[in-house]
């Protein structure tokens, strides 16, 4: 099958944009959607992105996601950083019926 | 809105068999559009998808995972049930329940819209 390979971390400052890849490693990105859901410490996943930059009612247009082919990769992009999304960041995507998830970005807002 | 909540043992014995129930609220696990999964998440690690479940009780299961593993469910009941066989330390974990949403007009569900809020369960004698 295929994996979704993540940074361990990233850090940026309040206030700034950062960005979260997501490389697929066999396999188009482009032929199944891509996932990205946060998670908060001893909190279950929620989603920010589905279908690869679609946001769940709630969620606020400072996250946006994309996918680009030439790399292979998807993004998560989150604008005006809070010190609130500090979390954990899984991106999601599938290959049939398999369901494989990133291993995790952890967001640091310092 | 749909809940879920699982439940079942916090504490099983190695080579014993796990067993967790995911109860339905808001939401009937006989409608159309979703199916219903488990995942799992070790200690300190990332999710694992185990498998999930649709209304006619076709299953799919991750691999690795298979050989395992039994998810069904009960219509009458609002509920569907995780079972893995033959624990080790190892399957120690959070375990969540999860609906999935299928986009039409795709055949397969791609996004794990509500989740429960987990249930530990460690394996140890």
């Amino acid at each position: 099958n295929f994996m979704l390979t993540q940074p361990h971390s990233v850090s940026e400052s309040p206030g700034k944009t950062v960005t979260i890849s997501c490389t697929r490693s066999r396999g188009s990105i482009a032929s199944s959607s891509v996932q990205w859901y946060q998670q908060r410490p001893g909190s279950s996943p929620t989603t920010v992105i589905y279908e690869n930059h679609q946001r769940p009612s709630g969620v606020p247009d400072r996250f946006s996601g994309s996918i680009d082919s030439s790399s292979n990769s998807a993004s998560l992009t989150i604008s005006g950083l809070q010190t609130g999304d500090e979390a954990d960041y899984y991106c999601q995507s599938h290959d049939s019926n398999d369901q494989v998830f990133g291993g995790g970005t952890r967001l640091i807002v310092l | 809105q749909v809940q879920l909540q699982e439940s079942g043992p916090g504490l099983v014995k190695p080579s014993q068999t796990l067993s967790l129930t995911c109860t339905v609220s808001g939401d009937s696990i006989n409608s159309g559009g979703y199916y219903w999964s488990w995942i799992r998440q070790q200690p300190g690690k990332g999710l694992e998808w185990i498998g999930y479940i649709y209304k006619r009780g076709t299953t799919y299961y991750n691999p690795s995972l298979q050989s395992r593993v039994t998810i069904s469910l009960d219509t009458s009941k609002n509920y569907f049930s995780l079972n893995l066989n033959t624990v080790t330390a190892a399957d120690t974990a959070v375990y969540y329940c999860a609906r999935v949403v299928l986009v039409e007009p795709a055949i397969v569900p791609s996004w794990f819209d509500s989740w429960g809020q987990g249930t530990l369960v460690t394996v140890s004698s």
